[in-house]
């Protein structure tokens, strides 16, 4: 089993969607949590990042963690075109030098 | 913010000729810098970590004689793949710990063996 589970899609949706974006874990160590964007041959930008439980907003943008669950969440509220990217979830915690775990990345598509 | 610049941005060469990439930390010092590897439709992969002033620390299965890095001042990291073979064409990015939670990245490298 992978440390970090994350449907690669693709996710394509019409402008003014609400995206739900997911990810997975099965190390309880994990205590960050962060939300990458990559525009296709760049790399990746930081969006957000939670620690432990809870929710966080900025923008258009919340990202939610359940660490009960072990599954966190980015959405996306009043998508729009410019938003079409690939959305990596990372996450790290004490296990063995916060080493940072990436999920596959989902590629968003939203139309116009 | 943070930046970190990465050099070049796209690279064609032929089989067993060695290519370097680069990174910089444009607006501050960089003790680590982080190498990944990217094919398509898949994720990040660690590959080594760079820290300045000592070898870096490879991660399994990545050959250290084949993936060169050298970080020899707080702003500069450099990847050179030798002997470079088309199974070794990838997306190569570097990276910089900012934090606990944050990393900035480089733009990547595109490189591709013919």
């Amino acid at each position: 089993q992978k440390e970090v589970e994350q449907d690669p899609g693709p996710l394509s949706v019409p402008e003014g969607a609400i995206v739900s974006l997911n990810c997975t874990y099965s190390n309880s160590a994990f205590q960050y949590f962060m939300w990458y964007r990559q525009y296709s041959r760049k790399g990746p930008e930081l969006l957000m990042y939670t620690y432990s439980s809870g929710n966080k907003e900025d923008g258009r943008f919340t990202a939610q963690v359940d660490k009960s669950s072990k599954y966190i969440s980015l959405f996306i509220r009043d998508s729009q075109p410019s938003d079409s990217a690939t959305y990596l979830c990372a996450m790290t915690g004490n296990t063995g030098g916060f080493k940072t775990i990436f999920g596959a990345g989902t590629r968003l598509f939203v139309k116009a | 913010g943070a930046v970190v610049s990465q050099h070049p941005s796209r690279v064609i060469c032929k089989s067993g000729t060695s290519v370097k990439i680069e990174c910089r930390s444009l607006d501050f010092q960089a003790t680590t810098m982080f190498w990944y590897r990217q094919f398509p439709k898949q994720s990040l992969m660690l590959m080594a970590t760079s820290n300045e002033g000592s070898k870096a620390t490879y991660e399994q299965g990545v050959e250290k004689d084949k993936f060169l890095i050298n970080h020899a001042s707080l702003t500069l990291s450099t990847l050179t793949v030798t002997s470079a073979h088309p199974e070794d064409s990838s997306f190569y990015i570097c990276s910089a710990r900012l934090d606990t939670y944050g990393y900035t990245f480089g733009s990547g490298t595109r490189l591709t063996v013919v």
